[in-house]
């Protein structure tokens, strides 16, 4: 297994325009989870899905900010309009759902919006 | 309500030197708790969980909870130890994990 799977690496966007974070979670994984990681702020969670099912967005910052999960191997983060403020790596996670495990990250989407 | 405290920003220890990342936790029923690891610019990587009472690459975390902290040891820090390390608590029957601010730990020559 390849892992967890992000996309694009890097972004570089201008305020105002949209922005869209993909992840491929393990196959098999259940739970797929985003994280925003900033200094100040270490790592937040947006949102997390169990089985394709958005469980807990109280971590999304606002209305310009949206997650789907369509089937078991994507989900999508969107950000419309980006700001600056929202310059941050993006991690998203997957598990397996058994107590006994943790989360198993991708490499992260580092977003910068000028 | 679920929290992790890490009360360090930075940790800055001389090789060969022990090693005591702290972390402490709030949560009013039984937690599970991990250390997760960040080397420079890659992905987070489980390192440790309570449950397991592991030792993995010399480092160890005994969940306390009178204490209620869970700190990450080693006796001996190894340069290639200078990373990121975060606490993370699992609670409530639920699969969401809340993580602490980070400590980075520096070792250095």
């Amino acid at each position: 297994d390849a892992g967890v799977i992000q996309s694009p690496r890097h972004e570089v966007t201008e305020m105002g325009q949209e922005v869209t974070l993909r992840c491929k979670p393990i196959s098999g994984h259940n739970s797929l989870f985003w994280y925003r990681q900033t200094m100040m702020r270490g790592l937040e969670l947006l949102i997390y899905f169990n089985n394709n099912v958005p469980i807990d967005d109280s971590g999304m910052p606002e209305d310009r900010f949206s997650a789907k999960m369509p089937n078991a191997s994507f989900s999508t983060l969107k950000i419309q309009p980006s700001e600056p403020r929202d310059s941050a790596v993006y991690f998203c996670a997957s598990s397996g759902g058994s107590s006994n495990y943790g989360y198993t990250f991708g490499s992260g989407t580092r977003l910068t919006v000028v | 309500a679920q929290r992790v405290t890490q009360p360090e920003k930075l940790l800055s220890v001389f090789k060969g030197a022990p090693v005591e990342l702290k972390c402490n936790y709030s949560y009013s029923g039984s937690p599970e708790l991990f250390w997760y690891v960040q080397y420079s610019r890659q992905r987070l990587q489980l390192l440790l969980r309570h449950i397991s009472r592991e030792s993995i690459k010399g480092f160890t975390a005994d969940l306390n909870k009178g204490e209620t902290s869970f700190h990450l040891k080693k006796p001996f820090a190894q340069e290639e130890d200078s990373a990121m390390y975060y606490c993370a608590l699992r609670g409530g029957g639920g699969n969401k994990l809340t993580f602490g601010t980070g400590t980075q730990l520096k070792v250095e020559l």
